[in-house]
Formats: C-alpha cells, sequence, structure tokens
C-alpha cells in the first residue's frame, strides 16, 4: 500500500530564516506530487505540482519554491521567511491528474 | 474559471440526526467530484469520489454523496450522525487545465458540530 510522509510536523521560525519541508511517498512511481497551504478558516490553496523529476509548476507568485529530487520525494523551501508564510503545509499525490489526491499529514509552520 | 463554493461555514446537528453540507461548483465540463474530511491537525482523508456514472455515490463512514448536473451540485449526506463524525468538510472539483493536466479546486470548507 502506498504512504505518504511529512516532515517535521509542526515547526516555528523566525522571520528571515530559511525553511525546508519535505515529503516523501512510498509504494508507488512516478507519482504527482503537489504541496498546498491552508490559511486558518480558507480553503487550500495550491502552491506547486510536479509530474516529474525536476518538474515544478507553481501556481502562485509567493516567496517559497519546490524541488523535486528524486521521484517521490518532494521538497518546499524558502530563502527568507515571511510572517504571511504562517500555515498547515499539506502534501499529496496522486496517481495521475485525473484520480484523486492522497494528503499526507501536514506541517504546522508558525513564522514567529 | 473553476471554483467550488461550501456556502455554510459551520454546521450544528445532533447525534444521530441526517446531515446534508452543500457543495456548488462552476466547470463549464463534467468535472471529477470529490468530498474530504479533515479532523483538526490532520491531513484530508478522501471520503468518496465520482468520476462518471451512476450519480449517487457511496464513500466509507456511511456517507453518500449525488450528483446533479442541472443544479451544478455535489452535496454529501449522512442518514444517522455520529459524535466522530465532527471535523471539516471539504469539497473539491478536478478540473482539465489547459494542458491537459487536472487540478484541484477546492472549497472553503464546512465545520462540522455534533451535539450529544
Amino acid at each position: 500500500s502506498q504512504t505518504i510522509h511529512q516532515w517535521p510536523a509542526t515547526l516555528v521560525q523566525p522571520v528571515g530564516s530559511p525553511l525546508s519541508l519535505e515529503c516523501t511517498v512510498e509504494g508507488t512511481s512516478n507519482p504527482n506530487l503537489y504541496w498546498y497551504r491552508q490559511a486558518a478558516g480558507r480553503g487550500l490553496q495550491l502552491l506547486f505540482y510536479s509530474v516529474g523529476i525536476g518538474q515544478i509548476s507553481s501556481e502562485v507568485p509567493q516567496n517559497l519554491s519546490a524541488s523535486r529530487p528524486q521521484d517521490r520525494q518532494f521538497i518546499l523551501s524558502s530563502k527568507k521567511l515571511l510572517l504571511s508564510d504562517s500555515g498547515f503545509y499539506l502534501c499529496a499525490w496522486s496517481r495521475d491528474s485525473l484520480r484523486e489526491q492522497f494528503f499526507g499529514p501536514g506541517t504546522r509552520l508558525t513564522v514567529l | 474559471a473553476q471554483s467550488v463554493t461550501q456556502p455554510d461555514i459551520h454546521i450544528t446537528v445532533s447525534e444521530g440526526a441526517s446531515l446534508e453540507l452543500r457543495c456548488n461548483y462552476s466547470y463549464g465540463a463534467t468535472p471529477y467530484l470529490f468530498w474530504y474530511v479533515q479532523s483538526p491537525g490532520q491531513g484530508l482523508q478522501l471520503l468518496l469520489k465520482y468520476f462518471s456514472g451512476d450519480t449517487l455515490v457511496q464513500g466509507i463512514k456511511g456517507f453518500e454523496a449525488e450528483f446533479k448536473r442541472s443544479q451544478s451540485s455535489f452535496n454529501l449526506r449522512k442518514p444517522s450522525v455520529h459524535w466522530s463524525d465532527a471535523a471539516e468538510y471539504f469539497c473539491a472539483v478536478g478540473a482539465a487545465t489547459e494542458y491537459n493536466f487536472n487540478k484541484f479546486y477546492f472549497g472553503s470548507g464546512t465545520k462540522l458540530n455534533v451535539k450529544p
């Protein structure tokens, strides 16, 4: 069966510090991968998606970037965090873009 | 542009009562439709999905949803709510982009409270 992991589960970072959130998927190959941000009281905002190694599509201009160094690894990064980067970050995978997405447990990021 | 509307931000029902959560979407073609549930501080779990065929779909935990094309709706129902159903529910639509890639558009969610 497939599983998706995210770490860390929670993170508190000062403004201006760098960020690296990691997501890995087990039990499948060549998945589509997604990063979402969920702000309090709002739905999910798609940040990035990837259909293969090194292929990243960005949905909104922002302070964040994403990379996919391996088939089942997806990393969300920032060089300098802003207060507005606080939120709940969810990674998801799907077998192809037509199918349901499966979500990881999420990372709660607080920028102080 | 594609969009998903969940008009109810909060809903409170008594345990054992029936439940209906509303979802309306805007999309020109036949969409792929999903309902997810999220417990506090957790990721999203898929409840059910609609791709084609029978417009009444059954999901996990006793949930069902009905696709009504004429109303652009995909409402979630459960005949008898349990206290463990208290969570936030998200409707999503998968829509093809100009690059033939299916992106998900999520509603803003409905928080369900269950009274004992």
